[in-house]
């Protein structure tokens, strides 16, 4: 069964720190992650993505960091802030029409 | 700026009633999804549509039907709703790698 696993269910840091989420993944078939944030009331939206050929993404504040061979996938936000705080879910996108979606992290970020 | 619009926003209702749920990408995309959200925030996929053909359809129950006049919407009828259909139902489009959805539609049965 396909599957897409995530680390910790929540986390809290204090706003400065930096916040590493975790991700894994069994299907070697999956060549494509992003990772979705999302706040209260809204959809998930689109915060930063990966192909299988990267071991590394940066767009400001936000890293992922991939090790193909243990199919293995960490967000970090470095110098959290609480408007950073929301859920964040990683994902895998299986090319069939078919996004699989982590059950996500509940990341707070305390001023 | 949202570009996946869900109606209603809500929708409360008793077991054993009909609801339809209404979306609209104005994106020109080619591929939708519905995802349900259940209270802890669990995302699953539902159904995924190509210019307007069922292609995806995950073991949901036979009272979910989704509809598609064309490739820009895609609705969604729940036929007897029971107390387990409460939940978020996400309406989603994709383009490329990038998937867009709208703000959700929240489902109360009591």
């Amino acid at each position: 069964q396909q599957q897409v696993r995530q680390s910790p269910q929540s986390l809290t840091v204090w706003e400065g720190e930096t916040a590493i989420l975790n991700c894994s993944y069994e299907d070697s078939t999956f060549n494509y992650f992003p990772w979705y944030q999302q706040f209260p009331g809204e959809g998930p939206a689109l915060l930063i993505s990966i192909s299988s050929v990267s071991d590394k993404k940066e767009d400001g504040r936000f890293t992922i960091f991939f090790n193909k061979r243990e199919k293995k996938l960490s967000l970090h936000i470095t110098d959290s802030q609480p408007g950073d705080s929301a859920t964040y879910f990683c994902a895998a996108d299986t090319n069939a029409y078919k996004v699989i979606f982590g059950k996500g992290t509940h990341l707070h970020v305390l001023p | 700026e949202t570009a996946v619009f869900q109606t209603p926003n809500y929708h409360v209702t008793q077991v054993g009633n009909e609801v339809s749920f209404n979306c609209k990408q104005t994106l020109g995309h080619d591929t939708m999804y519905w995802y349900k959200q259940d209270s802890k925030k669990l995302l699953k996929i539902m159904f995924s549509y190509n210019n307007k053909q069922l292609i995806v359809n995950e073991t949901v129950p036979r009272r979910f039907s989704p509809q598609s006049s064309d490739k820009a919407h895609l609705n969604l009828r729940i036929k007897s709703v029971e107390p387990e259909d409460s939940a978020v139902y996400l309406c989603a489009s994709k383009a490329n790698t990038e998937v867009f959805f709208g703000k959700g539609t929240r489902l109360t049965v009591v």
